[in-house]
């Protein structure tokens, strides 16, 4: 069964530095999404991407993140400075196109970026 | 998109059905009602979903009150493998998941 994968499954990272999370989609999904959880709390949207340009954002989505689908595969999350509170699980999902206004884009998710911020 | 409202915990014993319910009483009628698991900090995981009739496939089964106010997830024969966190979450079309509390299901041998 077709899955998607993150890369790397751990990043530990210091103060200000940037990180690039990973994530190959199954291969039809034209729908990306970031979410994120924070240690013990709910999961969070960050943004979604359709198209090649972001559909939405959460406030959460400030200017030191962006998303991109560099060669047509990846999907990645880049933060450019690093805070302590952005230390979360990152989690990336991806959908297929539906018949639109009659089926929802089912998101499947992968398995996870662990992030430390230290 | 509408609010759902879940129990925080449920216990189920091994093998006995998993009745999960939620309660979406401000749905609206082009929402969808979906379900998605977390095994402890693992992604989520998609379980099921339906907009009015009830629904089945190999994991589990959806039954949709007919005012679609409230549902019900059925694990019909829950193993230790199936202790979750359990999230219903109701969505229009192209808007992203908002994932609650959930329901914490164990399921005890």
């Amino acid at each position: 069964e077709p899955e998607v994968t993150q890369t790397p499954s751990h990043q530990v990272t210091q103060m200000g530095q940037e990180v690039i999370l990973r994530c190959v989609p199954i291969s039809n999904h034209l729908y990306f999404y970031w979410y994120r959880q924070i240690l013990g709390q709910k999961v969070e949207f960050l943004v979604s991407f359709y198209n090649n340009e972001i559909s939405e954002k959460s406030e959460i989505f400030d200017d030191q993140f962006s998303v991109e689908r560099p060669d047509g595969s990846n999907f990645t999350l880049k933060i450019r400075s690093t805070k302590l509170e952005d230390s979360a699980m990152y989690f990336c999902a991806t959908g297929v196109a539906g018949l639109a206004g009659r089926y929802q884009e089912t998101q499947y998710f992968g398995p996870g970026t662990r992030l430390l911020v230290l | 998109d509408a609010k759902t409202t879940q129990p925080p915990s449920m216990d189920c014993a091994e093998g006995r059905a998993a009745n999960l319910p939620c309660n979406h009483s401000t749905i609206s009628g082009n929402e969808y009602v979906y379900w998605y698991r977390q095994i402890h900090s693992q992604g989520p995981q998609y379980i099921i979903h339906g907009l009015k009739n009830n629904e089945t496939n190999e994991m589990a089964s959806l039954i949709i009150t007919e005012d679609r106010k409230s549902s019900t997830l059925i694990l019909p024969h829950a193993t230790l493998r199936d202790t979750a966190v359990y999230y219903c979450i109701v969505i229009r079309t192209g808007n992203q998941f908002y994932f609650g509390t959930g329901t914490s299901l164990t399921v005890i041998p």
